[in-house]
């Protein structure tokens, strides 16, 4: 069984400063992770993917997530914060076949001028 | 490509009423998602399709929801009868799926917001 786990359902930061959101996984096999952000009355868009290789990936808009195996996590983050980033981000995973997602509950980023 | 489309996007009926909603997949896409999404449940997962088949329908809430795929290119949502509690937004989504052929990624719709009165 897979499932995901955000800590924080509201996250606050202020302009210009470090974005930490956390996630979660369980997974009986290899995981496939993902990030995902849904800005207000739209659909999800998808920042960044860990599928294989390297752990550490790199996103659009300056956002890098880091595949910690030991740690069942994959963490989202941004050194700087930008109000643009204000937005609903949702970590998932899925098999390797891609035939079903596990999405967390959402992580609501607000960026504080 | 133009996306997923999905309509409409807006959408209020009353108690009762019969609800259609539509999805038009991106072109060559093999996997068909359909989920809801609320402030108390989150992003759930109702359905998908392989090609053009229904793999998993264990999210489906209960006997008033039916989805069909009748073609590679449409599906449709449809709950009869509606009731206030399935006000929602309904997303559709669509990816290329299998191991030999997956990108990992899965690219949604905008929605399709229901009101239920």
């Amino acid at each position: 069984a897979q499932s995901v786990t955000q800590l924080g359902s509201h996250v606050s930061v202020s302009e210009g400063a470090l974005v930490l959101l956390r996630c979660n996984y369980s997974s009986s096999v290899p995981p496939y992770l993902f990030w995902y952000v849904q800005y207000p009355n739209q659909g999800l868009q998808l920042l960044l993917k860990y599928t294989t290789g390297a752990t550490l990936v790199k996103g659009i808009n300056g956002f890098e997530a880091e595949f910690k195996k030991s740690e069942t996590s994959f963490h989202l983050t941004k050194p700087s914060a930008h109000m643009s980033d204000a937005a609903e981000y949702f970590c998932a995973v899925s098999q390797y076949n891609f035939n079903k997602f596990y999405f967390g509950s959402g992580t609501k980023l607000n960026v504080k001028p | 490509d133009a996306g997923v489309i999905q309509s409409p996007r807006h959408e209020v009926t009353e108690m009762g009423q019969e609800v259609t909603l539509r999805c038009k997949p991106i072109s060559g896409h093999n996997s068909l998602f359909w989920y809801r999404q609320t402030m108390m449940r989150g992003l759930e997962l109702l359905i998908y399709f392989n090609n053009n088949v229904p793999i998993d329908d264990s999210g489906m809430p209960e006997d008033r929801f039916s989805a069909k795929m009748p073609n590679a290119s449409f599906s449709t949502l449809k709950i009869q009868p509606s009731e206030p509690r399935d006000s929602a937004v309904y997303f559709c989504a669509s990816s290329s799926s299998g191991a030999a052929m997956g990108t990992g990624e899965l690219f949604f719709g905008e929605g399709s917001r229901l009101t239920v009165l």
